[in-house]
């Protein structure tokens, strides 16, 4: 079973707003990370944070994780049409290889 | 380089049919994982090699699955008897080194399978 909730399931912004997507997760981890997915395709590695960093920021993309929580947040500044995709949250334990997914986030930027 | 792909892309099986599914990583990466993902949901673990070894495949629903890398590289996801339920869409995964598991995964476009 998936270990990650998503909130909200679904988001439709307009262009050029930013999106906020969360993701909360049961058991301590090695570190969590995003993927995107576009319709029909396979997903893509957009960050990965360690379970002793905060915050990290790549491009226009910014995730804060808290630990004590058990939450993460993906942020997605001055969105664009091209950024209409499904995210998912996925967390790694410590010894472990697998990556739990949550159920994701369906993103629509409205041009 | 090329990326990982998967073929088919696309298959329909009739109920009770047998498939094989098949993953081509990326050359030279060590780890492949495979992933189920339902209609709407998140990817579920399936199961994991290192090279030859498979190492995990607690995520196999049943024992209508089973996976292999014979030579460590090429996998194939086999599915027996199939049913309704196994429809979805089947993910492979590989990544460059096996140790700790903050190595990036990079996934193929999957294989969506529709069982009649």
């Amino acid at each position: 079973s998936q270990q990650g909730e998503e909130d909200p399931q679904a988001l439709s912004i307009q262009e050029g707003e930013n999106a906020t997507m969360n993701c909360s997760y049961k058991t301590s981890i090695n570190n969590l990370q995003w993927y995107r997915q576009n319709s029909g395709r396979g997903l893509v590695h957009l960050i990965l944070i360690r379970s002793n960093e905060r915050e990290k920021h790549s491009g226009r993309l910014r995730v804060t994780l808290d630990t004590s929580k058990k939450s993460s947040s993906l942020l997605i500044t001055a969105s664009r049409a091209a950024d209409t995709a499904s995210y998912f949250c996925a967390t790694a334990t410590q010894g472990a290889q697998k990556l739990v997914f949550g159920q994701g986030t369906r993103l629509t930027i409205n041009p | 380089g090329a990326g990982v792909s998967q073929s088919p892309r696309y298959k329909v099986a009739k109920r009770g049919q047998d498939v094989a599914l098949r993953c081509d990583p990326i050359s030279g990466h060590v780890s492949l994982f495979w992933y189920q993902q339902a209609l709407g949901q998140g990817p579920e673990f399936l199961t994991y090699f290192q090279n030859e070894a498979q190492l995990d495949k607690s995520g196999l629903p049943s024992d209508r699955f089973f996976a292999e890398r014979p030579e460590g590289s090429v996998s194939t996801l086999k599915i027996q008897r199939t049913q309704q339920e196994d429809s979805a869409v089947y993910l492979c995964a590989s990544s460059l080194r096996f140790q700790g598991n903050n190595h990036l995964r990079y996934f193929g476009p999957g294989t969506r399978l529709t069982v009649t």
